[in-house]
């Protein structure tokens, strides 16, 4: 398993287009999420699916965005009508829930992200 | 939410120096990971410490929950430790992230 693996690594649009990114999980990982990074900022939770399952939505996560994790593997992350303010990095990270008391917990796994810049 | 902050926000180093960053948190915390943003942008597991002390090579942390923080040290510095050294908690499955201690080592 090569860890959390996403495309475009960047990805430069003009305003008011649409934009669609990719994320694979790492195989065994249930759990999958989406955060968005601007300069100088610690990452920001946007979304959560547990298998495929939406499962929670931030409020930074307007109407114009959607994503999907469709049978539970990959998930997109679509941005509608870009706006100058979605420049930013979006990061994706898969995790397993804790299997038990004492077990291994593994934790969050990020991939590289991926930079988009509105112009 | 939970409130994280991480301080100092900047530090310079000798290649060879130690140093300590500190991570505060608001609140009680099922767990806590540190991350090491490399130039790039990507994001690396260090440690994944809800309490105690782990060690992996030059760097080790150490979690006092009730006491909300933690320590992430790093020992003989050198210039690939650079980047952004980043706290987050965990409130269930979510992360909240501090601001970041950003670290530059200079040969």
């Amino acid at each position: 398993d090569t860890g959390v693996s996403q495309n475009p690594r960047h990805k430069i649009t003009k305003r008011g287009q649409n934009v669609t990114f990719r994320c694979d999980p790492i195989s065994e990982h249930n759990r999958l999420y989406w955060y968005r990074q601007t300069l100088g900022q610690g990452p920001e939770f946007l979304t959560y699916f547990q298998n495929e399952a939406q499962l929670e939505k931030s409020r930074l996560l307007s109407d114009r965005f959607s994503a999907e994790r469709p049978k539970g593997s990959f998930s997109t992350l679509e941005i509608q009508r870009t706006e100058q303010g979605d420049s930013a990095m979006y990061l994706c990270a898969s995790s397993s829930p804790r299997t038990g008391r004492g077990s291994f917990d593994y934790g969050y796994t990020f991939g590289s992200g991926t930079r988009l810049t509105v112009v | 939410g939970i409130q994280v902050e991480q301080s100092p926000p900047d530090l310079i180093l000798q290649e060879g120096a130690n140093s300590t960053l500190r991570c505060n948190f608001s609140d009680s915390v099922n767990n806590l990971q540190w991350f090491h943003q490399n130039p790039w942008g990507q994001l690396i597991n260090l440690f994944y410490i809800p309490s105690g002390t782990k060690q992996n090579g030059r760097l080790s942390a150490t979690t006092v929950a009730t006491e909300r923080y933690s320590l992430l040290y790093i020992s003989s510095s050198q210039t690939t430790d650079s980047g952004v050294y980043f706290c987050a908690v965990y409130n269930d499955y979510k992360l909240s992230f501090g601001a970041g201690t950003t670290v530059t080592v200079r040969a």
